[in-house]
């Protein structure tokens, strides 16, 4: 498996909103609906908070949503609150490994 | 309420080894897949190994494969990761998850131990 390739870091003000980006090749998200984000703050596990591209786990803040389009999905987070500020990975699975994004660092200024 | 608590992590010298557990409680610990995934300090995540439900289909990453073995024991909900020949890159948490759905082999992670650190250093 290649790559999935996110931007280091994104930064917004409390109240907007933003979009991390996670680009793969066509064989890592094989035309399925394999895309999850998950979300860590430091010294914490990670959380998942979105899976099957855009379906949220319970409890999760319907602030958080997702979507893919052709190789690239996108996680977008309305209403930027400062508890936020975490760093965000993507992921895929096939039949055999688990891949994760490089991860992205979200700063709320 | 679903728990995972990993232990076993510690200093290591390269070429030791180290068995990593996790005990699992609040679930039905044979229906559903248990992974392993590392994350180096200051870096990224890294998914390390995957166990069926049965314990019967393992995985793991090209990085660790033939050094690292995941099994369980269904009998005490615990999963254990066996890492043999560590190299210092291999110095992480490692952290052990949980599959989402029953019966999947892989599938999105739901629940996450707290992560033990190990560190492979002379």
């Amino acid at each position: 498996q290649s790559a999935l390739t996110q931007p280091a870091s994104v930064s917004g003000s409390p109240g907007q909103s933003i979009t991390i980006s996670c680009t793969g090749s066509s064989g890592d998200f094989g035309g399925y609906k394999y895309v999850s984000w998950y979300q860590q703050h430091p010294g914490k596990a990670p959380k998942l908070i979105i899976h099957d591209v855009s379906d949220r786990p319970s409890g999760v803040s319907n602030r958080f949503s997702g979507s893919k389009s052709g190789n690239t999905a996108s996680l977008t987070i309305s209403g930027l609150q400062t508890e936020d500020e975490a760093d965000y990975y993507c992921s895929t699975y096939t039949t055999s490994s688990t891949l994760f994004g490089g991860g992205t660092k979200l700063t709320v200024l | 309420e679903v728990q995972l608590v990993e232990s076993g992590g510690g200093l290591v010298q390269p070429g030791g080894s180290l068995r990593l557990s996790c005990s699992a409680s609040g679930f039905t610990f044979t229906s559903y897949a248990m992974s392993w995934v590392r994350q180096a300090p200051g870096k990224g995540l890294e998914w390390v190994s995957t166990s069926s439900g049965s314990g019967g289909i393992t995985y793991y990453a090209d990085s660790v494969k033939g050094r690292f073995t995941i099994s369980r024991d269904s009998s005490k909900n615990m999963v254990y990761l066996q890492m043999n020949s560590l190299r210092a890159e291999d110095t992480a948490v490692y952290y052990c998850a949980r599959a989402l759905r029953q019966w999947l082999v892989f599938d999105y992670f739901d629940y996450w131990g707290q992560g033990t650190l190990v560190t492979v250093s002379s």
